[in-house]
């Protein structure tokens, strides 16, 4: 069935340094891959996506990198702050088509503490 | 920026009682969602819905489970008969784009079985 695995599920790093977190996925017909952060309390919110088409894409801090052959994808974030600590989730989905949705199967959840 | 709205923010009730919780979706997304998210675990899908019916629904959303759009702004989770395992964080999520699909969440209700 459709499955995805995360590791590590805690990762503390100093400030400044970098934290990467890993995702493995089960199905090979998934083709969207988001990620999110998540704090205490708070909603889920997308901090970066990447598509199939693509194997690396960047937004300032954090990057996220694709391997379809392997089926896995990772978070990059550099120049760690301790705002960055939080609960960053993995998900990936493929596209549906004639007018279906398509759920997101998250992973189990990283624990990302930056310590000052 | 436009935000998914969900109420109420907490829901406590008791076992064998009926709630509904209500999603007020981004104004111009398509694709609605409800996901949840028990205590310290990860979020699980829980049921689709687009152009009025429900496009794929998880294991989780049996027969207590029903969701509707009444109007054309709310999105609402009806649970008949609670149990205590249904005790979750519950989000609404929206997306106006099937194959981009990034999807938006609620700020979640937080639901509380007794």
């Amino acid at each position: 069935g459709e499955n995805v695995e995360q590791h590590p599920s805690t990762l503390s790093v100093q400030e400044g340094d970098s934290a990467v977190i890993k995702c493995t996925y089960s199905d090979s017909a998934s083709n969207y891959f988001p990620w999110y952060k998540q704090e205490l309390g708070k909603r889920p919110q997308l901090i970066i996506d990447i598509r199939s088409n693509v194997g690396e894409k960047k937004d300032q801090r954090i990057a996220v990198t694709l391997n379809k052959t392997a089926k896995h994808f990772s978070l990059h974030i550099t120049e760690t702050q301790p705002e960055d600590s939080a609960v960053y989730f993995c998900a990936a989905s493929k596209a549906a088509w004639g007018g279906a949705t398509n759920k997101l199967i998250f992973g189990t959840g990283t624990l990302l503490a930056v310590q000052p | 920026e436009p935000e998914v709205t969900q109420t109420p923010s907490h829901q406590v009730t008791q076992m064998g009682q009926e709630v509904i919780l209500r999603c007020v979706p981004i104004s111009n997304h398509l694709y609605f969602y409800w996901y949840r998210q028990i205590l310290g675990q990860k979020v699980e899908f829980l049921v689709s819905f687009y152009n009025n019916e429900i496009s794929e629904k998880s294991e989780i959303f049996d027969d207590q489970f029903s969701v509707e759009r009444p109007d054309g702004s709310n999105f609402t989770l009806k649970i008949r008969s609670t149990k205590l395992e249904d005790s979750a964080m519950y989000f609404c999520a929206s997306s106006n784009d099937r194959y981009n699909n990034e999807q938006y969440f609620g700020p979640g209700t937080r639901l509380t079985v007794t």
